[in-house]
């Protein structure tokens, strides 16, 4: 069982994102996919969930407005999207699949720069 | 939101002698199914978090038993019975509560070293 993200992203400030992260077939009809960031030097941000066979996501407070996660079915791919992006949205992006037993297959990361 | 708070930040442990972390919460995690929403990470350096205990004291596949996760409602404690230089890494606490809206939140995260 593996959580298979795609590659690093560099973008200007203002710029949108999206971050993919690929699920085996079980994953994606049994659990939700979380998905949490870390910047620089700092600790774990959860940032929200989606249930990929419902569509229905919940998101952090803080980034509400600014993510969306979204799920397809036929590719088993799930895809968390961040605009307006800033210099403080650089981070390595993890996406983590949960179920009752806590999130326990992650992906490798994706790294996200935003610089001008 | 949910505020966790985790003591101590750093912890610098001899191999062979044992380790405590406190994870705090701002409200209670215990649901009225009965179970603590609460998980613990540990990321090691340069890897992905991987989980090491869920709702509160049940180890995850493979984690060997000198860890122990226990507490309930808003008071959490991980302990490794005897450190090994293997478990250097960040442990973070993270709550999961399942009910709306749905919004979970981590720990500070607390750094093990090797003395």
């Amino acid at each position: 069982v593996q959580m298979v993200q795609s590659g690093p992203e560099v973008r200007q400030p203002g710029s949108s994102v999206n971050v993919s992260c690929k699920a085996s077939e079980g994953t994606f009809s049994s659990y939700t996919i979380n998905w949490i960031r870390q910047a620089p030097g700092q600790g774990l941000e959860w940032m929200g969930r989606i249930i990929p066979i419902l569509g229905i996501s919940n998101y952090a407070q803080k980034l509400q407005g600014r993510v969306t996660m979204t799920a397809d079915k036929s590719t088993m791919t799930v895809y968390m999207g961040l605009t307006r992006l800033r210099s403080e949205d650089t981070a390595v992006y993890y996406c983590a699949r949960a179920g009752p037993y806590g999130m326990d297959i992650w992906g490798q990361g994706t790294t996200v720069t935003v610089s001008s | 939101d949910i505020v966790m708070t985790q003591s101590p930040l750093s912890l610098p442990v001899t191999p062979g002698e044992p380790a405590s972390i406190s994870c705090r919460s701002s409200q209670s995690l215990l649901h009225n199914n009965g179970d603590n929403y609460l998980d613990w990470y540990l990321q090691k350096p340069g890897q992905s978090p991987q989980l090491l205990i869920y709702l509160g004291s049940k180890r995850a596949s493979g984690v060997p038993d000198r860890f122990r996760g226990s507490g309930s409602g808003t008071e959490f404690t991980l302990e490794i019975r005897s450190v090994e230089a293997d478990d250097v890494g960040v442990y973070y606490c993270m709550q999961a509560l399942q009910t709306p809206p749905y919004m979970y939140t981590f720990g500070q995260g607390t750094k093990l070293e090797i003395k």
